[in-house]
């Protein structure tokens, strides 16, 4: 079946970098998008933003623009998520999520199961 | 950005209730929009694409209807296992944007 597997959970210092994996299985890795979203604790989702795996383009939210990069390795259908310059803001749970086309429409589906990302002093 | 604002944002029902929540789009998204269900320390899960289409293996008492800018989410008999937080998705354009969600509690 469709499948999203992420990295596990990091704690990282003010500052610092993080980066998150997601390997894809049951389907072709390059054909869908690779989107990501985190959830802080009680608040709600937030998309970060997409990856194309075939051509590597790439399309971020303006409140990460300088400070996020998405990559991928094909070879290993594996998507990354780095993200830099890390404040306790960033403290929250990262999803990564197929961008699934359905005739017209795209949504998420299926998503990863989650890497909690703990930004701590 | 379309800014998706939904109402309530929590709503406290029991089970066999009927139950709608509302979202709105800051700009006409046509049938551009997705419905999820949020469980704690559970991935979101697609339950509406493109307004009103039932993702496969949802059950039938999920119902979405709506276009332009007003959208609705309708559980028609509340079960145990409905109680989560709904978040709505626009899909206009690829600056995804997600309603700030609807917690429905136990009453």
């Amino acid at each position: 079946q469709v499948q999203l597997v992420q990295s596990g959970a990091e704690v990282k210092k003010p500052g610092a970098s993080v980066k998150v994996s997601c390997r894809a299985s049951g389907y072709t890795f390059t054909s869908s998008d690779i989107n990501w979203v985190r959830q802080a604790t009680g608040q709600g989702l937030e998309w970060m933003g997409w990856m194309n795996p075939n051509s590597g383009n790439t399309g971020y939210a303006q409140k990460f623009q300088g400070r996020l990069i998405m990559t991928r390795d094909t070879s290993i259908s594996t998507a990354y998520m780095e993200l830099n310059s890390l404040t306790s803001e960033d403290t929250a749970v990262y999803y990564c999520a197929r961008g699934r086309v359905l005739a017209e429409w795209e949504a998420f589906d299926p998503w990863g199961q989650g890497t909690l990302v703990t930004v701590s002093s | 950005d379309i800014q998706m604002t939904q109402s309530p944002s929590s709503l406290s029902a029991s089970v066999g209730d009927r139950v709608t929540i509302t979202c709105r789009a800051s700009q006409s998204i046509s049938t551009f929009l997705n419905w999820y269900q949020k469980k704690p320390g559970k991935a979101p899960k697609l339950l509406i694409f493109a307004a009103s289409n039932l993702q496969t293996g949802v059950p039938s008492r999920f119902s979405g209807h709506g276009s332009g800018t007003d959208f609705t989410l309708t559980i028609s008999t509340l079960q145990s296992e409905d109680f989560a937080t709904y978040f709505c998705q626009q899909s206009y354009n690829t600056l995804w944007t997600f309603g700030q969600g609807t917690v429905v509690e136990i009453k």
